[in-house]
């Protein structure tokens, strides 16, 4: 089992430009999120999906969208990319009860916005 | 709205010692549980330890364990006999069982296990 995979590992992009980050995961875990994490902070949640055909904003969702494309696949788009989101951007997946309700990351995307 | 607080940026211990991060969370909600999570220079996202706020029973994980204090909502890991490769950033986190599982992380302590 690959886990929770996303594509690309590193990003630069120029104010304005526009980019989907991918993720998928393969334990066939219903919810989804997607996280930021800035220099020196911790992870602050974007958007999620709590289960296929759902979505919701978390604490930082200016600036993005999001798509569950299915049960596997839930990717984030910047439509205008600006400097303050410059970041690492992980995806996470969540086990149920019998897994603790433990959150499976990504190995994360780094994005430079210039 | 949850927050986690870690008060402590930086630690070191040295390597066979034992160390404890502290982690103070601030929530009026029953149904939760918490997390320790590290992040090595790689930057992967490991579990180290969870405790389900219901159970008061310490979590306890080979050389990891937690102090769960819920009415001081405190939630403490230490390290026994540190290793090299325990360096690495150490989140502590929160999970709320009644509002989409996310999880609420704290700022994190840097924690460098020296020779």
């Amino acid at each position: 089992n690959a886990g929770v995979t996303q594509t690309p590992k590193f990003q630069v992009l120029k104010t304005g430009q526009s980019m989907t980050l991918q993720c998928a995961q393969d334990m066939n875990h219903n919810s989804m999120y997607w996280y930021r994490q800035d220099p020196g902070m911790g992870l602050r949640l974007i958007y999620y999906s709590a289960s296929e055909g759902t979505t919701d904003k978390g604490e930082v969702p200016n600036g993005y969208n999001v798509s569950r494309l299915n049960k596997r696949e839930f990717s984030l788009r910047l439509e205008s990319a600006a400097p303050s989101q410059t970041s690492v951007y992980f995806c996470a997946s969540r086990a149920g009860l019998a897994g603790g309700y433990e959150q499976f990351f990504g190995p994360g995307t780094r994005l430079t916005v210039l | 709205a949850q927050t986690v607080t870690q008060s402590q940026p930086e630690m070191s211990v040295q390597e066979a010692e034992t160390v404890t991060l502290s982690c103070t969370y601030d929530t009026s909600e029953n149904n939760y549980y918490l997390f320790w999570y590290k992040q090595p220079p790689s930057r992967q996202m490991i579990l180290v330890i969870r405790q389900e706020a219901y159970k008061q029973q310490n979590a306890t994980e080979n050389r990891f364990s937690v102090n769960f204090q819920k009415a001081a909502k405190s939630f403490s890991l230490k390290i026994s006999d540190s290793q090299l490769g325990d360096t690495a950033m150490y989140f502590c986190a929160f999970m709320n069982l009644n509002a989409g599982n996310m999880l609420t992380f704290g700022g994190g302590t840097r924690l460098m296990v020296k020779p």
